[in-house]
C-alpha cells in the first residue's frame, strides 16, 4: 500500500487556469505539508497542517490554498496559473510537528504553458 | 534563513569508492535528517542525528554532526551503482515554527 499518494503525478496546463492536486496518507500521521521543488533541486515548504489545522504559511502567493477535509487528505488548489508556478509539488506526512522524519510521495509535476 | 547546503553539487565515483556529502546551515537546530531523492521520485528519509549525538550509522551510511561548525557529512560506503540519486540534508530551527528546510542537494552518480 502506498503511504502517502498523491494525483495527478502530471498536470499541464495554460496560464490562468485553476488546478487542483489531491494528496492521502494512510499512516495515521496528524501533520501533513506541500512543497514546491524548483528546476533546480531546492525544496521549500509552503503549508504545513496538523491535524487539519493550518500551522505554517510561508510567504507563498494567495492564489495558493491548501484545504485539509481530514487529517488523511491535504489538498492544494491554485488559482490563475503563473508560468514561474511550473514546478514539482509534493505532498508529505509525519507522525509528530515537531520536526520528526518526513514520507513523501512521488510529487505532482506541474507544468504551466 | 536556515536554509542548508550541500557540498558538492554533484559527485561521480566508481562502484566500491565511498561517498562524502558535506552539509552546512546557519542557525541553532534540534536536529539533522538525510534524504535521498532517485530521479523523478520522493525523497526517502535516510537517518536522522540530534544536536546532542556526534555520529550515527545505519547499515552503509555514517553520518556526523558538529554544532559548533555547524555542519554535517553523509558516508557511503562501498558504493553501489543503486545508490546514484540525488541526497539532501534538512534541519530544523530551535525556537523556529516546526519546519524543515532543505539544502538544494548533492548529485551522486556511482559508475557500474
Amino acid at each position: 500500500d502506498t503511504a502517502v499518494s498523491q494525483t495527478p503525478k502530471y498536470l499541464v496546463t495554460q496560464m490562468g487556469n485553476d488546478k487542483s492536486i489531491k494528496c492521502e496518507q494512510n499512516l495515521g500521521h496528524d501533520t501533513m505539508y506541500w512543497y514546491k521543488q524548483d528546476s533546480k533541486k531546492f525544496l521549500k515548504i509552503m503549508f504545513s497542517y496538523n491535524n487539519k489545522e493550518l500551522i505554517i504559511n510561508e510567504t507563498v502567493p494567495n492564489r495558493f490554498s491548501p484545504k485539509s477535509p481530514d487529517k488523511a487528505h491535504l489538498n492544494l488548489h491554485i488559482n490563475s496559473l503563473e508560468l514561474g508556478d511550473s514546478a514539482v509539488y509534493f505532498c508529505a506526512s509525519s507522525g509528530t510537528a515537531l520536526t520528526g522524519e518526513l514520507f513523501f510521495g512521488e510529487g505532482s509535476r506541474l507544468t504551466v504553458l | 534563513s536556515q536554509q542548508g547546503e550541500e557540498d558538492p553539487q554533484a559527485l561521480s565515483i566508481q562502484e566500491g569508492e565511498n561517498a562524502t556529502m558535506n552539509c552546512s546551515y546557519k542557525t541553532s537546530i534540534n536536529n539533522l535528517q538525510w534524504y535521498r531523492q532517485n530521479s523523478g521520485r520522493g525523497l526517502v528519509h535516510l537517518i536522522l542525528i540530534r544536536s546532542n549525538e556526534r555520529e550515527k550509522h545505519s547499515g552503509r551510511l555514517r553520518v556526523t554532526l558538529d554544532t559548533s561548525k555547524k555542519s554535517s557529512s553523509l558516508l557511503i560506503t562501498a558504493s553501489r551503482a543503486a545508490d546514484t540519486a540525488s541526497y539532501f540534508c534538512a534541519t530544523d530551527a530551535v525556537g523556529g515554527a516546526n519546519n524543515l528546510f532543505f539544502g538544494t542537494g548533492t548529485r551522486l552518480t556511482v559508475i557500474p
